[in-house]
C-alpha cells in the first residue's frame, strides 16, 4: 500500500450524517486523489488536489467535499447530500512525473 | 471521450494454467499504461507500468505489452497460482497542463481454481 494510510478501514453511518474518511501520505506527493469503487465497476474520481489549499471536482463530486491544508493530507467528507454514500474509497497519489503511483488501502463505508 | 475498456469482465483458470487479459484504450495524450492487481476489500497494487516507447514489461510470472498504434496492450499471467485470484485493473495517465489525468478500466475478475 506505499506510504499512504486510510482510516478508519470500516465504517458505519446513519442516514443525514456527515463523515469523514481519513486519508494521510509521507511520500511528500503534490498530487492526490479520491475515487469510489463500486462492485464490479471501475474506479471513479470524486475529487482531485495537485497542491496544497487547491482542489478539482471530478467526475462524481457532488455530495461530497475535501480539504487540502497540508501537503501529507487529504480528507474526504461524505455528506447527507450524497444519496447512495455506500462504497469503497480509495485514496492515492501520485508523483509530479506521473510513474509513480501508491493507493491506500481503501475504507468501506456503509449507511444504515 | 477518453476510455478504457477490459475483456473479459471476468474468468475462471485452473491453478498452472496460463491466461491473458485485454486492454483497449482511446485516451489522449497517452502518457504511460498501468496494470493493477486489487485483492478483494484491498487497495490496487502496480503490476507493470509503460511509457510509449516500451513493448513489454515484465514482473515475475505477470507479462504486460503495449502497442501504442492499435491502443491495446495485454497482461499475460503465467503459471497461475492461487494467489492471482483479484480484480486486474488496467490504468491509462495522461500528462496535462492541469495535471495528471487517470482513466480506469472496468477491471477483470481473475478466480484462480486448485
Amino acid at each position: 500500500d506505499g506510504g499512504i494510510t486510510q482510516s478508519p478501514k470500516y465504517l458505519f453511518r446513519k442516514e443525514g450524517q456527515n463523515v469523514t474518511l481519513s486519508c494521510e501520505q509521507n511520500l511528500n506527493h503534490d498530487a492526490m486523489y479520491w475515487y469510489r469503487q463500486d462492485p464490479g465497476q471501475g474506479l471513479r474520481l470524486i475529487y482531485y488536489s495537485q497542491i496544497v489549499n487547491d482542489f478539482q471536482k471530478g467526475d462524481i463530486a457532488e455530495g461530497y467535499s475535501v480539504s487540502r491544508e497540508k501537503k501529507e493530507s487529504f480528507p474526504l467528507t461524505v455528506t447527507s447530500a450524497q444519496k447512495n454514500p455506500t462504497a469503497f474509497y480509495l485514496c492515492a497519489s501520485i508523483s509530479p512525473q506521473g510513474d509513480t503511483q501508491y493507493f491506500g488501502p481503501g475504507t468501506r463505508l456503509t449507511v444504515l | 471521450k477518453n476510455q478504457v475498456e477490459q475483456s473479459p469482465q471476468s474468468l475462471i483458470i485452473l491453478e498452472g494454467k496460463n491466461c491473458t487479459l485485454q486492454c483497449n484504450y482511446t485516451v489522449s495524450p497517452f502518457s504511460n499504461l498501468r496494470w493493477y492487481k486489487q485483492d478483494t476489500g484491498r487497495g490496487p497494487v502496480s503490476l507493470t507500468i509503460m511509457t510509449f516507447s516500451e513493448n513489454t514489461k515484465s514482473n515475475g510470472r505477470y507479462t504486460a505489452t503495449l502497442d501504442a498504434d492499435t491502443k491495446q496492450s495485454s497482461l499475460h499471467i503465467t503459471a497461475s497460482q492461487l494467489s492471482d485470484s483479484a480484480s486486474y485493473i488496467c490504468v491509462v495517465t495522461s500528462f496535462k497542463a492541469a495535471g495528471n489525468k487517470l482513466t480506469f478500466g472496468g477491471g477483470t475478475r481473475v478466480l484462480v481454481k486448485p
